[in-house]
């Protein structure tokens, strides 16, 4: 299988600390991309990070890019209850043409 | 704008029985996709479409089959369901290649129970 895994499985934090989630994947990606699941609902796009990028911002998220360990890294910082969800990565492997692969995603936990 | 739109949002079936889940979504987007979600095992792909006119499989075609009707509608039909096929389904579409960095765009799910 060419899906990521995703460390931890889950997480539980109290408001304001920061949470990081890891992916890691099995071939050569074209893009990294990460998703929140709220419960009972469908996934949101949150960062898409290409292979030649090594880290990208979006407001409170940070997402890293190794591809000699072919690992990402999703941070979020001052994290709030809101942000309680599942968080997934999805690869997008050379040659997999309209394929996402997705791990078994990270679910966090926010504690006001 | 809806976004991705999924009909039904629940359902409960026999086994044996067959049904057709419904997708539509209104971003004039080119490819969409079928998804299941399982506990603990992340989202699989079922189906897609890259354009209006072709359909592929993914990782777990069997048992499925899936039309897209015009741009905006891609279906899933099971025709004869099995307890194995409990799960939820999620619709998704992008405007180009998932692949060539278009982020997917998804429907809230069907939670179909096969008894």
């Amino acid at each position: 299988s060419q899906q990521g895994e995703e460390d931890p499985q889950a997480l539980s934090i109290q408001e304001g600390e920061n949470a990081t989630m890891n992916c890691s994947y099995k071939t050569s990606i074209n893009n990294l991309q990460w998703y929140r699941q709220n419960s009972g609902r469908g996934l949101v796009h949150l960062i898409l990070i290409r292979s030649n990028e090594r880290e990208k911002h979006s407001g409170r998220l940070r997402v890293t890019l190794d591809t000699s360990k072919k690992s990402s890294s999703l941070l979020i910082t001052a994290s709030r209850a809101a942000d309680t969800a599942s968080y997934f990565c999805a690869s997008s492997f050379s040659g997999g043409y309209n394929k996402l692969i997705f791990g078994a995603g990270t679910r966090l936990a926010v504690h006001p | 704008n809806a976004g991705v739109t999924q009909t039904p949002k629940f359902q409960v079936l026999k086994t044996g029985q067959s049904m057709t889940l419904q997708c539509a979504q209104d971003m004039n987007h080119n490819s969409m996709y079928w998804y299941r979600q399982d506990p603990g095992m992340g989202l699989r792909l079922i189906y897609y479409s890259a354009s209006e006119g072709t359909t592929d499989k993914g990782e777990v075609p069997n048992g499925y089959n899936v039309s897209r009707l015009n741009k905006r509608e891609f279906s899933l039909r099971l025709e004869s369901a099995a307890p194995s096929q409990t799960s939820v389904y999620f619709c998704a579409s992008s405007e180009g290649a998932a692949s060539y960095n278009s982020p997917l765009h998804f429907g809230n799910g069907t939670r179909l129970t096969v008894t």
